[in-house]
């Protein structure tokens, strides 16, 4: 079945450092990535997505690039701020109605 | 737009005990999900509705979970009897039909003592 793995954390960084949190995954066909995160006391929500090879998907300053060679969506932050501190869930969605996978998040915390 | 609405926020019961939790869908999502997460883990999938149908529920323990979603709109999740290991936050999202992106409420934290 479609599995996603995310590197593990908790991961700690100063404020204006950059980020980087690894994700990569298994899946038949051909499946759309996604970041969601989830800030302290509230739910999910979708960071940025990407659904077909070579795609970037961006918001916030963040970027993931969709890697079919090496079945890879690794979130980048060039210059973390402390409001950046929550939890980072890689997903995937197969396709048609396909359900989503999500990975078991990683803890980022930005101290000033 | 009203997001997802979810309650009870919180539920302490003890095993063997039964609970219920609700979820409003935003309005005009036909797909509504029920996703349960443990701590230190990510959601995992119990049940998929498409309006009042069931998608996926392959991963729902149906010997103690039930799940209905009465006229494509409004969802009820249902643990009978609960266990230990059913502590967990219960997240239900909504998407609408050809979209990824899942849109989730704050879930429903519940305790099994």
């Amino acid at each position: 079945g479609d599995s996603v793995t995310q590197m593990e954390g908790p991961v700690t960084l100063s404020e204006e450092a950059f980020l980087t949190i690894n994700c990569t995954y298994t899946a038949t066909g051909y499946p759309s990535l996604f970041w969601y995160v989830q800030y302290p006391g509230e739910g999910l929500q979708l960071l940025l997505k990407a659904t077909k090879a070579d795609d970037k998907g961006s918001n916030k300053g963040f970027e993931a690039t969709y890697r079919k060679e090496t079945t890879s969506f690794h979130l980048e932050k060039g210059s973390v701020q402390v409001t950046d501190s929550a939890v980072y869930f890689c997903a995937l969605k197969g396709p048609n109605a396909g359900k989503s996978t999500f990975g078991d998040g990683t803890t980022l915390t930005v101290k000033p | 737009e009203a997001g997802v609405a979810q309650s009870p926020r919180y539920k302490i019961i003890e095993k063997r005990q039964s609970v219920a939790f609700w979820c409003n869908p935003i309005s005009g999502h036909a797909t509504l999900y029920w996703y349960q997460q443990i701590l230190g883990q990510g959601p995992k999938l119990l049940i998929q509705f498409q309006n009042n149908g069931v998608v996926d529920d392959s991963q729902l323990p149906k010997d103690r979970f039930s799940a209905e979603r009465l006229k494509g709109v409004d969802s009820t999740l249902k643990i009978q009897p609960a266990k230990l290991e059913d502590s967990a936050v219960y997240l239900c999202a909504s998407s609408q039909v050809g979209t990824g992106e899942l849109f989730f409420g704050e879930g429903s934290r519940l305790t099994v003592l």
